[in-house]
């Protein structure tokens, strides 16, 4: 079964630091990965998706790496705003489970 | 565009009551599913649908049913509220269940409190 794993659960830091958010898994046998944001009282808005095949993702200030040998993917954050305050959750589509699991999230705060 | 519309937005049940929580999404997807969010236990996956006419149980079935008779619509019933069933539901769509680049979409979330 895959578990997900977030690390820290919450994080604090002063606006423009540059910072990076960890996803853990335990199950290398994943077709892709997506990293959300999810704000107060809101759904979940997709930030970056990389394939299985893939080494890292970009969108304007947001780096997204996958290291499927070890586990491991990173959401990494340049120049942070107040704005970018939210949680942050990691999801795998797993191939054998042919289903989305997702990491608890990590809670954000930038601040000003 | 809408994208995944869900309703109602809150809800307070009694237990035993019997309720539907509408969704729907306008992006022609073929699959649907529904997660109930809690506390410490992260996102779960209730039901999912990989087409009309084709549901299926994902990790936390028990109390819900579900149907997909159009595209477009994919309502949750809990059958006979309690009080566990208290959580904040979401509904997502993605235009296939294996495709490449598959990316997920949310609806805004339906609060559900059963007392």
């Amino acid at each position: 079964k895959q578990e997900v794993t977030q690390i820290p659960a919450a994080l604090s830091v002063p606006e423009g630091e540059n910072l990076v958010l960890n996803c853990s898994f335990t199950d290398s046998a994943i077709y892709n990965l997506q990293w959300f944001r999810q704000d107060p009282g809101k759904g979940l808005t997709s930030l970056l998706l990389i394939q299985s095949s893939q080494r890292e993702q970009t969108s304007g200030r947001l780096n997204a790496s996958l290291d499927k040998s070890s586990g491991r993917s990173t959401l990494y954050i340049a120049a942070s705003q107040p704005g970018d305050s939210a949680t942050y959750l990691c999801a795998l589509y797993n191939t054998n489970a042919g289903k989305s699991t997702f990491g608890d999230g990590t809670t954000l705060t930038v601040k000003p | 565009n809408a994208g995944v519309t869900q309703t109602p937005k809150f809800q307070v049940l009694k237990t035993g009551q019997s309720m539907t929580l509408q969704c729907a999404q306008d992006m022609n997807h073929e699959y649907m599913s529904w997660y109930r969010q809690d506390p410490g236990m992260g996102l779960r996956l209730i039901h999912y649908s990989v087409g009309a006419g084709i549901t299926d149980q994902g990790e936390v079935p028990n109390g819900y049913n579900v149907s997909r008779s159009t595209t477009e619509d994919f309502p949750l019933r809990l059958l006979s509220a309690a009080p566990s069933q208290t959580s904040v539901y979401f509904c997502a769509s993605s235009y296939s269940r294996q495709a490449t680049g598959n990316t997920i979409y949310f609806g805004e979330g339906s609060w559900l409190t059963v007392v």
